[in-house]
């Protein structure tokens, strides 16, 4: 059974420092990752989507890698801003059925 | 604009009471699922369907039911809810599955059985 974990937990920086989200899965046969944005008491939020053959995907001030033999994503977020607090989930999608969530980072960036 | 809309946004019951979520979405996607959020468990699939009429469960079925008659809608029933089952409910689409591209969801319901 598919698991994810992030690291860290929870994460508070001071507004313009570059800053890394680390996601980990356990089994390395997936059909793509998706990095989500969550704010307090909202939706989800797609932010990035990686497909298992691609290696990153960029938009904007984010960029997201993949390394599947080693189980492991990173969210890359350049220049954070107050704008940025918010919780961020990845997720695994095990060929379209399921959709395996890790527990989140909660970021907050101060101004 | 593509979203996918859930009602009622909050909701108060007593156990045992019968209630039902809705659900819909406007892309014309395949794929639909709904989610329930608690802390510290994170998001847990309740039940997805592939299609029309085409249904199956997810981690945690137990207490619910789901129909799709239609492309667009999928409800969530509680057909006698329990007060374990107070959470913040989700509802999201996507074309062949959640992560074939991008995921939407709804802006979720937050549910509390008394």
């Amino acid at each position: 059974k598919q698991e994810v974990t992030q690291i860290p937990a929870a994460l508070s920086v001071p507004e313009g420092e570059n800053l890394v989200l680390n996601c980990s899965f356990t089994d390395s046969a997936i059909y793509n990752l998706q990095w989500f944005r969550q704010d307090p008491g909202k939706g989800l939020t797609s932010l990035l989507l990686i497909q298992s053959s691609q290696r990153e995907q960029t938009s904007g001030r984010l960029n997201a890698s993949l390394d599947k033999s080693s189980g492991r994503s990173t969210l890359y977020i350049a220049a954070s801003q107050p704008g940025d607090s918010a919780t961020y989930l990845c997720a695994i999608d095990n060929y379209g059925q399921n959709f395996v969530f890790g527990p989140g980072t909660r970021l907050s960036v101060l101004p | 604009e593509a979203q996918v809309t859930q009602n009622p946004r909050y909701l108060i019951t007593v156990t045992g009471k019968k209630l039902t979520v809705t659900c819909s979405q406007n892309m014309n996607h395949e794929y639909m699922s709904w989610y329930r959020q608690d802390p510290g468990l994170g998001l847990r699939q309740i039940y997805y369907s592939m299609n029309v009429e085409v249904t199956d469960k997810g981690d945690v079925p137990e207490g619910y039911k789901v129909s799709r008659k239609e492309k667009r809608n999928f409800p969530l029933i509680l057909e006698s809810p329990s007060p374990n089952q107070t959470s913040l409910y989700f509802c999201a689409s996507g074309t062949r599955g959640l992560g074939d591209t991008e995921a939407f969801f709804g802006q979720g319901t937050r549910l509390t059985v008394v």
